[in-house]
């Protein structure tokens, strides 16, 4: 099976721009969770979509936002950037079945100027 | 504040050497797994504990879950360089697929 992929691998943006990241999970797994990891706060749980619909959300700004296709596939947004966006955004992707094993993608290294 | 909080977060041992990872939490976790992140990738899934009390092997790392399942730790033994790496623990209170990370301890292995 493919792993899970992201689009792009790197990107530089500046402040006030906005940013749309993807991710394609592995086969059959409906699941598709957002991190983001950065070296004061590690890694930090964004939200979760399953099956079209946002299941969690965790304690992020409202300019972040999420959305999920029918295929599965996910994107993330982020509107407004800040230079505090500056990170590496991580998505996993899970059967939801089981004791919810996260299966990571390579990232999406996103440099704010 | 960490929910979980990882122990240490540096570890810079020689080839051979033998090393604990600690993961402590006052939350109880439903499950707690294990990844290892290295530069510019993601992290990969090691292993998941889910019993109080249980004890994993995997080659030369063995993962146990603390009995009242708040706690967890990593031990390697004879560590080569090819385990360097970032290591996290993430635990699950239940919640979805909301994992809740450790910081990491950061590994190197010199030859």
């Amino acid at each position: 099976k493919a792993g899970v992929t992201q689009t792009p691998r790197y990107l530089i943006k500046t402040r006030g721009q906005q940013v749309t990241l993807s991710c394609s999970p592995i086969s059959g797994h409906r699941s598709v969770s957002w991190y983001q990891q950065t070296p004061g706060q590690g890694l930090q749980f964004l939200f979760e979509y399953f099956s079209e619909t946002q299941r969690n959300k965790g304690n992020f700004p409202g300019r972040f936002s999420g959305r999920q296709f029918s295929n599965s596939r996910s994107e993330m947004n982020v509107s407004t950037l800040e230079l505090g966006d500056s990170a590496l955004y991580l998505c996993a992707s899970s059967s939801r079945q089981g004791y919810n094993e996260q299966f990571f993608g390579p990232g999406t290294r996103l440099t704010v100027l | 504040t960490q929910l979980l909080e990882q122990s240490p977060q540096f570890l810079s041992i020689q080839e051979g050497e033998n090393l604990t990872v600690y993961c402590n939490s006052s939350s109880v976790f439903s499950s707690l797994q294990w990844y290892r992140q290295e530069p510019g990738e993601g992290p990969v899934l090691l292993v998941t504990v889910v019993t109080g009390g249980e004890v994993k092997k995997l080659k030369r790392l063995t993962f146990q879950f603390g009995d009242a399942r708040k706690d967890s730790s990593l031990h390697i033994t004879a560590a080569q360089p090819g385990d360097t790496g970032l290591y996290l623990c993430a635990g699950d209170k239940n919640a979805g697929n909301m994992l809740t990370f450790g910081g990491g301890t950061r590994l190197m292995v010199k030859p």
